[in-house]
């Protein structure tokens, strides 16, 4: 079946550090990827998107590889701010309807 | 930019009562989608809405749910006896069209909590 697996959370960095969340996923024939976030005590919000393999999904900073090969759809970005703090959801989508969803990421930043 | 908007931001109801979840979806979007997330678990598909009907749905969505695009504007979720485990934030969402690399919109969610 179609799945999304997240590493799991709280990651906590310091402001201006290195960020990768990673995601990998399993899926019959070819989704497209999707990252959302939300920020405290607000909705989901569309990131950046990929649709199909080598594509690159870049947004405010942040940018992900579709990598086939290895199934994954990596999250980074080079300098974090402490407003980056929120929740970060990988997601798939097929043809179908329905988006498959990662538990989730909770990011800490610290000044 | 549009967005999607969801009323009430927060709804409390009593065990057995009907709740009526309410949204508003980006005016030139056709598919419209219901997502729910209990607290402190993943993201659930409940049902998705094209051309004034159900195109899927999930386990979840039995028959103490319902859809409604009683307009040309909202789209509502109905919940007719509320359960304990009902408890959860319901997030709308909307797209333009059906496929898959069609990105969803959200709004805020409301917050459903049964007591």
């Amino acid at each position: 079946g179609n799945s999304v697996t997240q590493m799991e959370g709280p990651v906590t960095l310091s402001e201006e550090a290195f960020l990768t969340i990673n995601c990998t996923y399993t899926a019959t024939g070819y989704p497209s990827l999707f990252w959302y976030v939300q920020y405290p005590g607000e909705g989901l919000q569309l990131l950046l998107k990929a649709t199909k393999a080598d594509d690159k999904g870049s947004n405010k900073g942040f940018e992900a590889t579709y990598r086939k090969e290895t199934t994954s759809f990596h999250l980074e970005k080079g300098s974090v701010q402490v407003s980056d703090s929120a929740v970060y959801f990988c997601a798939l989508r097929r043809s179908n309807y329905q988006l498959i969803w990662g538990a989730g990421t909770k990011l800490i930043i610290k000044p | 930019e549009p967005e999607v908007t969801q009323t009430p931001s927060h709804q409390v109801t009593q065990m057995g009562q009907e709740v009526i979840l309410r949204c508003v979806p980006i005016s030139n979007h056709l598919y419209f989608y219901w997502y729910r997330q209990i607290l402190g678990q993943k993201v659930e598909f409940l049902v998705s809405f094209y051309n004034n009907e159900i195109s899927e749905k999930s386990e979840i969505f039995d028959d103490q749910f319902s859809v409604e695009r009683p307009d040309g504007s909202n789209f509502t979720l109905k919940i007719r006896s509320t359960k304990l485990e009902d408890s959860a934030m319901y997030f709308c969402a909307s797209s333009e069209e059906g496929t898959g690399n069609s990105p969803l919109h959200f709004g805020n969610g409301t917050r459903l909590t049964v007591t």
